[in-house]
């Protein structure tokens, strides 16, 4: 059974500082990893994507990945009260997405 | 506008009442999932199917049914819903599983 894990949170942060989510994944074999942004009660949004070693930069998002260390993170820079979601991380295997618990970002003004 | 529907959005039944949640996306979309979401266990696969015809189990199939019979729609079947599935549904189109992007509203089902 394929493993993504995350800590649940809630990570808080006040406004314009930067939040660093965090994801672990059991699948060495991986190549392809996803973050999703979920509003309470609303379906997930794809962020970003990543699929190489290193750091994808969009806008104020992060990606960063370490596939050595089966880790992989999202910074979210300037945060706002409006990033205040859920981050669910995601690993794609051959024909499945399996998605970590998710973790909580709560950006107080 | 692209997009994916599910019906109903939200729905309370009994044990046992057979009921089907649609799904139905106009992108053209090879891949389709049903996924459920729980408190504390996150985003779970039920079932896929990669094209017409071809359908798969997730990692959580038991008590569900799927079908996939025309490339638009990919409906869920409850044949005998039980408590333990109420749970919060939602259906996924994409082109490739590497673009999991298109998810519908979500259907919030209870199951008494």
């Amino acid at each position: 059974q394929k493993e993504v894990e995350q800590n649940s949170g809630p990570l808080s942060v006040p406004e314009g500082a930067i939040a660093s989510l965090n994801c672990t994944y059991s699948d060495r074999g991986s190549q392809s990893f996803f973050w999703y942004r979920q509003y309470s009660g609303k379906s997930p949004e794809l962020i970003m994507s990543i699929y190489s070693n290193g750091d994808k930069e969009d806008g104020r998002f992060t990606a960063q990945l370490n596939k050595a260390s089966q880790y992989v993170s999202l910074l979210i820079r300037d945060s706002q009260p409006s990033d205040s979601a859920t981050y669910l991380c995601a690993v794609k295997g051959y024909s499945t997405l399996t998605f970590g618990k998710g973790t909580m970002l709560l950006v107080s003004p | 506008e692209a997009q994916v529907t599910q019906n109903p959005r939200y729905l309370i039944t009994v044990t046992g009442k057979k009921l089907t949640v649609t799904c139905s996306q106009n992108m053209n979309h090879e891949y389709m999932s049903w996924y459920r979401q729980d408190p504390g266990l996150g985003l779970r696969q039920i079932y896929y199917s990669m094209n017409v015809e071809v359908t798969d189990k997730g990692d959580v199939p038991e008590g569900y049914k799927v079908s996939r019979k025309e490339k638009r729609n990919f409906p869920l079947i409850l044949e005998s819903p039980s408590p333990n599935q109420t749970s919060l549904y939602f259906c996924a189109s994409s082109l490739s599983l590497a673009d999991l992007r298109f998810f519908g509203p979500g259907t919030r089902l209870t199951v008494l």
